[in-house]
């Protein structure tokens, strides 16, 4: 299927400074999920998104869906040594599975 | 804990062996999952179960690789005759059977290193 890509690949930023991570997609996606992973951890759902133009906050956390459902941003704001970890999003294909297939990550540094 | 458990967390074995892993969904959860994720990528689908039905197979899983989920409760996922290749981290995953709900609950997986 159709990967998912994320720009950046790596981002390092002072403590306290935004970040955003951007996936992009070739086709329309039907939804697309937005994971962390902590270093040595496992993949954490953090949200998912349906509808053309939506936008979900969490805490310090905006996620938007585009308009054309082909890209999806994720932006921290004021960023924590908490923050740190790689940010994934996954679009799950329409079809019976749900299965998930994942961009290429962003992994975020945050220097104290 | 009701989350998803994995076992081992850690396999070394030599190249050629066999190895097993078990993954313990969350017990209301229909759909399972095992995924591969290698170092500096996101994770790849390998397989979907739901209940004990196997309905789908990645491209990825070799006739090397077998997975059962025999009582639609927990899955075990078999490598035979294991290659330095196979080296990664197995992830789990369960979701709920709600069409509209696609959350996957990840175990932390069993990292594999064959030398």
């Amino acid at each position: 299927g159709q990967q998912v890509m994320q720009i950046p690949q790596y981002q390092h930023v002072q403590e306290g400074e935004d970040f955003t991570t951007y996936c992009n997609s070739s086709t329309t996606l039907s939804n697309i999920q937005w994971y962390k992973q902590r270093p040595g951890g496992h993949p954490v759902f953090l949200i998912q998104l349906v509808k053309s133009g939506e936008v979900k906050k969490q805490k310090r956390l905006t996620f938007q869906f585009g308009e054309a459902k082909k890209n999806s941003s994720l932006h921290i704001t004021a960023t924590q040594t908490t923050d740190v970890g790689t940010y994934f999003c996954a679009r799950a294909p329409r079809g019976a599975t749900n299965k998930l297939i994942f961009g290429t990550g962003t992994l975020l540094a945050v220097q104290p | 804990d009701t989350g998803v458990s994995q076992d081992p967390r850690h396999k070394i074995t030599k190249r050629g062996q066999n190895v097993t892993f078990r993954c313990d969904p969350i017990s209301e959860h229909n759909r399972l999952y095992w995924y591969r994720q290698t170092l500096g990528q996101g994770p790849e689908f390998l397989t979907y179960f739901q209940n004990e039905a196997q309905l789908e197979k990645s491209r990825l899983l070799s006739d090397r690789f077998s997975a059962e989920r025999p009582k639609g409760s927990f899955s075990t996922l078999e490598i035979q005759r294991t290659e330095q290749g196979d080296s990664a981290m197995y992830l789990c995953a369960s979701s709920p059977s709600d069409g509209q709900n696609t959350e996957a609950f990840f175990g932390q997986g069993t990292r594999l290193t064959v030398v």
